[in-house]
């Protein structure tokens, strides 16, 4: 199966410092990688959709200036929370899929971030 | 505007029982509907998926019923164990244009089997 590896698994950082989580496929080239945020006890918002070699587009209300994601090889993918501060503390996760596998993804393991 | 509405919001099942969760949507764009399984503290993972052209799938002891006439479908856990015990969530995907799609997700539903 497809396998999705989310770095770092937890992270706790400084409010007003900046942290980089990555996601990669493992055995597939993911041509779409997605990001979301999950709060506790709520489901998946999709925050971002990244084609590899393109600029993300962002969803309605997400700042694309707060959370910038780069998707430069078809296996990687990053999402950088700049200057964040605890109200961005969640629970962030990829996703990705094959261009020629069809709607089927794959999702990471998530990352817990923790912003004090 | 919810597009895909699942319920219910939490079930308690005995071990060897049937756990059912239905979610129902509106957009007939609609074309892929996955369900996936989430741990607490992990990423979901796929557990099983239909397309609207066929109205019920089986993989061991999951079973998606699909209704496309009601817009319906539901996931069936047989035999239900307390290993099964995590948050499940139906999606639905439509494709959104040059290659893409878009996964909609259901609010969740905490299942717990007790012994």
């Amino acid at each position: 199966g497809a396998v999705v590896s989310q770095h770092p698994s937890r992270v706790i950082c400084k409010s007003g410092t900046s942290v980089k989580i990555e996601c990669r496929s493992l055995d597939f080239q993911a041509t779409t990688m997605f990001w979301y945020r999950q709060f506790p006890k709520q489901s998946l918002m999709l925050m971002a959709t990244s084609n590899e070699g393109s600029k993300a587009t962002y969803e309605q209300g997400v700042e694309k200036d707060k959370f910038l994601i780069n998707h430069a090889s078809l296996t990687l993918s990053t999402l950088t929370v700049t200057s964040a501060h605890p109200e961005d503390s969640s629970f962030y996760i990829c996703s990705a899929r094959q261009w020629d596998r069809g709607p089927e993804a794959f999702f990471g393991q998530g990352t817990r971030l923790t912003v004090v | 505007q919810q597009q895909v509405k699942q319920s219910p919001q939490s079930l308690i099942v005995q071990k060897g029982g049937i756990s059912i969760i239905n979610c129902a949507y509106e957009n007939t764009a609609f074309d892929y509907f996955p369900w996936y399984q989430q741990f607490p503290g992990k990423g979901p993972a796929l557990l099983i998926a239909i397309r609207p052209d066929v109205s019920e799938k089986k993989e061991g002891r999951f079973t998606i019923s699909f209704n496309k006439s009601a817009k319906q479908f539901s996931l069936h856990i047989m035999d239900s164990q307390p290993g099964d015990s995590a948050t499940y969530f139906c999606a639905a995907s439509q494709y959104s244009g040059a290659g893409s799609y878009q996964l909609t997700f259901g609010k969740g539903t905490k299942l717990s089997v007790i012994p």
